[in-house]
């Protein structure tokens, strides 16, 4: 059973360019989450997409925006990248839950803004 | 959100108990304390979580105070495998499962 895949695992883009990020959810799941882990750093909330809306969203500009397919795969894109963006970005998938569970984490895609 | 306050680093010896201590004065009655462990170059993944009482699985043990203001993640046996930064993490109240992650606890192992 393949946990949650991610790609790709490393970029580096440019000020200015805009990137996307894809996540493949453990098998069975239906909520994808989106963190973002700055060096040194504990992951910061992005947003969390369930049935391909956006359901709750965290502390960041609408640079960075969503999508969910309804294979439940997820897709995170950021326009205009600023160098401040340069950070591992984690997709966890869960099943919607009603208040305890665990999140399943992949390994992330290092992005690079030079 | 609740907060957590955890110690920013500790170090323990191979095969012996770690105790790693998490408080969160300001957590409600239906939160759950969940901890979650971050390797060097993995994502986060998930230890164990609990509300009132104390929990074990295969991973560690959660004892969590009769007033629920803090609790302590133990590992029983150390293993180099288990050098990671651990946190405990207070629930969002709003059932999202957003995961709020603070600084942690880097836990080093010594051989």
């Amino acid at each position: 059973d393949a946990g949650v895949t991610q790609s790709p695992t490393h970029l580096i883009k440019t000020r200015g360019q805009q990137v996307t990020l894809r996540c493949s959810p453990k098998s069975g799941h239906d909520t994808v989450s989106w963190y973002q882990q700055a060096l040194g750093q504990g992951p910061q909330f992005i947003f969390q997409y369930y049935e391909e809306e956006e359901r709750q969203r965290g502390n960041f500009p609408d640079r960075f925006s969503g999508h969910q397919f309804p294979n439940y795969s997820s897709e995170l894109n950021v326009n205009a990248l600023l160098l401040g963006d340069s950070a591992l970005y984690l997709c966890a998938s869960s099943f919607v839950w009603p208040g305890a569970g665990e999140l399943f984490f992949g390994e992330g895609s290092r992005l690079t803004v030079l | 959100d609740a907060k957590t306050t955890q110690p920013n680093s500790m170090e323990s010896n191979e095969e012996e108990p770690v105790h790693l201590p998490c408080n969160h004065s300001t957590i409600s009655g239906t939160d759950y304390i969940h901890w979650y462990r971050q390797l060097p170059s993995q994502g986060p993944e998930y230890v164990i979580h609990g509300l009132t009482s104390n929990v074990n699985n295969r991973m560690a043990s959660l004892a969590i105070a009769e007033d629920r203001k803090s609790s302590t993640l133990i590992l029983h046996r150390a293993t180099l495998r288990d050098a990671a930064v651990y946190y405990c993490i207070p629930p969002d109240l709003q059932g999202a499962q957003k995961l709020v992650f603070g600084q942690g606890t880097r836990l080093t192992i010594n051989p």
